[in-house]
C-alpha cells in the first residue's frame, strides 16, 4: 500500500519569500510518479508539477520545484518568490506507473499556505 | 471549455434521497476516476473506470455508491439513500490511455454535496 504523508497543516511565508512544503512517501514498489495539487479556496484542484521515481535531476515547473530525495523517500515542493495568489491548500500525491496497475493517485492531507503581504 | 466537466456544482439533498453526479470527461480521455474530499481532508480514491467497465472500485463503499461509465454519456457517480456522512466535495479526474508513464489526472471542479 502507498501512504503519503504531509507533517504540516498550515504554514505561513512572507510575500517575495521561498517556502518549502514538505512531503514524504511510503512505498514498496519501485517505479512511481510524485504529484503536486494546488487546491485554492474554490476548490478546484490544479496540477503543479510531477517527478518520476526513475528520473535523476529535481523536477521544475517555473517557481515550482520539488525537491526529491529518493533515499529518504520525500518529494518536498518548494515556492520561490511567493505571491499572494499562492495562497491555497496544496497536496501532495503518488501513483504507480507499471503498465496495467492501478492508476489512481494516493493523496496526503495536505498544507494550507497562507502567504502574508 | 475542454476540461473536465462535472455537475452539479452545488446539490442539496435530505437524507434518504438519491444523489447522481455527473462528469464529462476531457476530449479524448477514456478513463475516468472519482474522489471524495469530505471537510478538511485530502482527496480518498473512490473508484476508476473505463468506457463500459469498473476497473477498480477498491474505494467505493459497499452498499449505496455505485459508478458507470456508459459507452455515451457522462461518468455518473450515485449515491442512495444518502446520509450526513456522504457531505462532501466529490471529485472526478480524467487522464488519456496510456500503457505507462507520468499521465497526470486532470481535475473537474468538483461537486459539492450537502446532506440536511
Amino acid at each position: 500500500a502507498q501512504k503519503i504523508t504531509q507533517t504540516q497543516p498550515g504554514m505561513f511565508v512572507q510575500e517575495k519569500e521561498a517556502v518549502t512544503l514538505d512531503c514524504t512517501y511510503d512505498t514498496s514498489d519501485q517505479s512511481y510518479g510524485l504529484f503536486w495539487y494546488k487546491q485554492p479556496s474554490s476548490g478546484e484542484m490544479i496540477f503543479l508539477i510531477y517527478q518520476g521515481s526513475y528520473d535523476e535531476q529535481n523536477a521544475t515547473e517555473g517557481r515550482y520545484s520539488l525537491n526529491f530525495q529518493k533515499a529518504r523517500k520525500s518529494a518536498n515542493l518548494v515556492i520561490s518568490a511567493s505571491q499572494l495568489g499562492d495562497s491555497a491548500m496544496y497536496f501532495c500525491a503518488m501513483r504507480k506507473l507499471l503498465s496495467g496497475s492501478a492508476r489512481q493517485l494516493t493523496f496526503g492531507s495536505g498544507t494550507q499556505l497562507t502567504v502574508l503581504p | 471549455n475542454a476540461g473536465v466537466m462535472q455537475n452539479p456544482r452545488h446539490l442539496v439533498r435530505r437524507r434518504g434521497q438519491e444523489a447522481r453526479l455527473r462528469c464529462s470527461p476531457m476530449k479524448g480521455h477514456s478513463h475516468v476516476y472519482w474522489y471524495r474530499q469530505l471537510p478538511e481532508e485530502g482527496l480518498k480514491f473512490m473508484v476508476y473506470l473505463q468506457k463500459e467497465n469498473i476497473i477498480d472500485e477498491s474505494g467505493m463503499p459497499k452498499e449505496r455508491f455505485s459508478a458507470e461509465f456508459p459507452k455515451e454519456g457522462p461518468s455518473i457517480l450515485r449515491i442512495q439513500q444518502v446520509v450526513r456522512g456522504d457531505s462532501a466535495a466529490y471529485f472526478c479526474a480524467s487522464s488519456p490511455l496510456q500503457k505507462t508513464g507520468s499521465g497526470e489526472l486532470f481535475f473537474g471542479e468538483g461537486s459539492r454535496l450537502t446532506v440536511l
